[in-house]
Parts: C-alpha cells; structure tokens; sequence
C-alpha cells in the first residue's frame, strides 16, 4: 500500500463539518500536515502538527493525530464553499529532508 | 516577503522537444523541491536542491535534471518530451536547514501541455 493514505473524494453540504482522514505507515514522522489546493493553484500549507501532540485547534481548523493507529484527520466546522479544494495530507519522517504526500481528497461543498 | 514565484505558468510543447522551468524560492530559503502533479498519479516527488546540490532525488529517468543557483533559483529541465510528461509542475521552498521541519512553501506551478 502507499505510504500516507486518504480517501479520494468527500461531498458535504455547506454549513457542516467536514472530517478529512489520512492513514501514514512510519511511526518516526516527526511533522504532520496538511495543504490545501485550489483550482489552478500550489499547495497551501493550512496547518502542522508535531508528533508529541494529540491536537491542534486553529479557528474553523482542528487536527487530530493518533499516534498508535498513525492517524491524522481535519476537520473544518462550518464548512464554506470556499473551502471547496483538494486537500493533501504531508508527513515527515525522521531524519528526512522530504515530506511524502498522500494523493488527496477533493472536498466538494454543495448549498 | 514574496512568495515562491514559477514561470512560466502554461507551455505549450511538441514531443521530442526539451524544456525549461525556472523557481525562484522565498528570499533566504536554501532548499527548492520539485514535483510532477498529474491526476492519475497525484504529486510525485522530482528532487531538492540545496546549497546547489541535489540532496534527493525520486524515482524519475534521466531525462528529468535540475540545478540550483547560488542565489537558490532553481531550473528543472525535461529533455525529449513525452505525451506523458504532461502535468502541473510544482516548486516548494523552505528554509532547509535541518530535517526536523520541512515546512514547504509551493508556487503555482507551470502547466505543461505536451503534443
């Protein structure tokens, strides 16, 4: 399997939270994160979190890490249609001058 | 601070053909990161430069080379194009001093077309 995981595609209805989840295989990341793309753009770095951490709030942003099942989720409460992008999960491992890339999930807001 | 700046941002090229595509990174970032964006294989990583060196490189044939200048712009070269070629190409930057953090700052990338 690849080495960070996500589910291709999320649709939510504005106003709602969307969960965006992400599955990494090295338990030596250190850093985690995620970007954001929108359409004919580079990616946006949203926020990090550190490995020592459970979670990190940021406004509309929360990151949640579970370090034992190597798991990373965003959530964005009240989701606006201008969050409507392709949403990367990141990490980097220890030692490492690359983060890896998982391959996305496009979140889709809908009225 | 201006941000990471690529250029160009669409081209247009025949197979066969060789192409460049310049990055200019943040201003006091050493280390510049390329990466192909297609839809079916999603970001794939080229390599990074730092200091003028390449520090890693992906799994990507010899015709995909780069180099870096002592002002840490950046140029990767693609020689004898393919139709498969075609993709977003994309620069990061960060400040690469250590592995502890690589916070990557991306430019919007070039768009090449390969017919």
């Amino acid at each position: 399997g690849e080495d960070v995981e996500q589910s291709l595609f999320l649709s939510v209805r504005e106003g709602d939270s969307s969960v965006i989840n992400c599955t990494y295989t090295d338990s030596s990341s250190t850093y985690l994160y995620w970007y954001k793309q929108e359409p004919g753009a580079g990616l946006q770095l949203l926020t990090y979190i550190f490995s020592n951490m459970d979670m990190k709030q940021d406004q509309r942003l929360t990151v949640l890490l579970n370090k034992k099942d190597k798991h990373l989720s965003l959530r964005i409460a009240d989701t606006q249609t201008g969050d409507s992008a392709i949403y990367f999960c990141a990490e980097n491992r220890r030692g490492s001058y690359i983060p890896t890339f998982g391959r996305g999930t496009s979140l889709i807001v809908h009225p | 601070k201006a941000g990471v700046t690529q250029t160009p941002r669409y081209l247009i090229k025949t197979r066969g053909q060789q192409v460049t595509l310049s990055c200019s990174p943040i201003s006091g970032h050493r280390s510049v990161s390329w990466y192909q964006q297609t839809p079916g294989q999603g970001l794939q990583f080229l390599f990074e430069y730092f200091s003028e060196t390449q520090r890693n490189k992906g799994n990507f044939p010899g015709r995909f080379s780069g180099r870096q200048f002592s002002n840490s712009r950046s140029e990767m070269n693609v020689s004898t194009l393919e139709l498969g070629d075609s993709a977003l190409y994309l620069c990061a930057s960060s400040p690469g001093g250590g592995p502890s953090n690589t916070e990557a700052f991306f430019g919007q990338g070039t768009r090449l077309t390969v017919v």
